[in-house]
């Protein structure tokens, strides 16, 4: 159970196009999900907190106009990295959590992205 | 400020060679401790939740416990496939969000 399916698991696109990543939560319905971003040999970096028919929460630091998320479903969280450039490439990651008390995220397999 | 401090960085062990991996935290009320490994260009995955100091965890080989300011994970006879990024986050009493360590990376060979 608590399987978290995340399309495409990698992408290569030219600078200036946008990319859409979308994560779903395959057996359980997830209010709330989440969505990270991965350095090589570094942790994970939370971007943003995506709430299901709500805005998203960013963090500090990530720009809201170039990654834009979209929780339009108990099941599907999306994220859209616009306008692309090179320095944005890197490894994406969400999560979705169960709700009720404080249960663990569980973790999609990643987007590799990367912009030429 | 909250912070969640793993070590060693890199472990390299034999197999069947035991160990732990430690993972120290300071946060302002623990709601929930959680172990994930992460292999390669995969995304974490969940092993463990604690929510009290005291509190054990097992599943085959890995053994978690904790404390108010640290857990552990323990590995048993670890095999080569138990090689992985092993990660600790801690959920604090403010927010929702986990805070991740830097993790720990084991490899053990044959």
């Amino acid at each position: 159970g608590a399987v978290v399916s995340q399309h495409p698991s990698w992408v290569i696109c030219k600078s200036g196009t946008s990319v859409k990543i979308e994560c779903r939560s395959l057996d359980f319905q997830a209010t709330t999900m989440f969505w990270y971003r991965q350095f090589p040999k570094q942790s994970l970096m939370l971007m943003a907190t995506s709430n299901e028919g709500s805005k998203a929460t960013y963090e500090q630091g990530v720009e809201k106009d170039k990654f834009l998320i979209n929780h339009a479903s108990l099941t599907l969280s999306t994220l859209t990295v616009t306008s692309a450039h090179p320095e944005d490439s890197s490894f994406y990651i969400c999560s979705a959590r169960l709700t009720g008390g404080y249960q663990p995220q569980h973790f999609g397999d990643g987007t590799r992205l990367s912009i030429l | 400020e909250d912070q969640v401090t793993q070590s060693p960085e890199a472990l390299r062990l034999q197999e069947g060679e035991s160990s732990s991996l430690n993972c120290s935290y300071t946060v302002s009320g623990l709601r929930g401790l959680f172990w994930y490994r992460q292999d390669p260009g995969k995304g974490p995955e969940f092993l463990f939740t604690l929510y009290s100091a005291g509190e054990e965890k097992e599943k085959e080989r890995l053994k978690a416990t904790l404390t108010k300011k640290e857990s552990f994970l323990h590995i048993t006879a670890p095999k080569p496939e138990d090689s992985a990024t092993y990660l600790c986050a801690v959920q604090a009493q403010a927010g929702t969000a986990l805070i991740f360590g830097k993790g720990t990376t084991l490899s053990v060979s044959s």
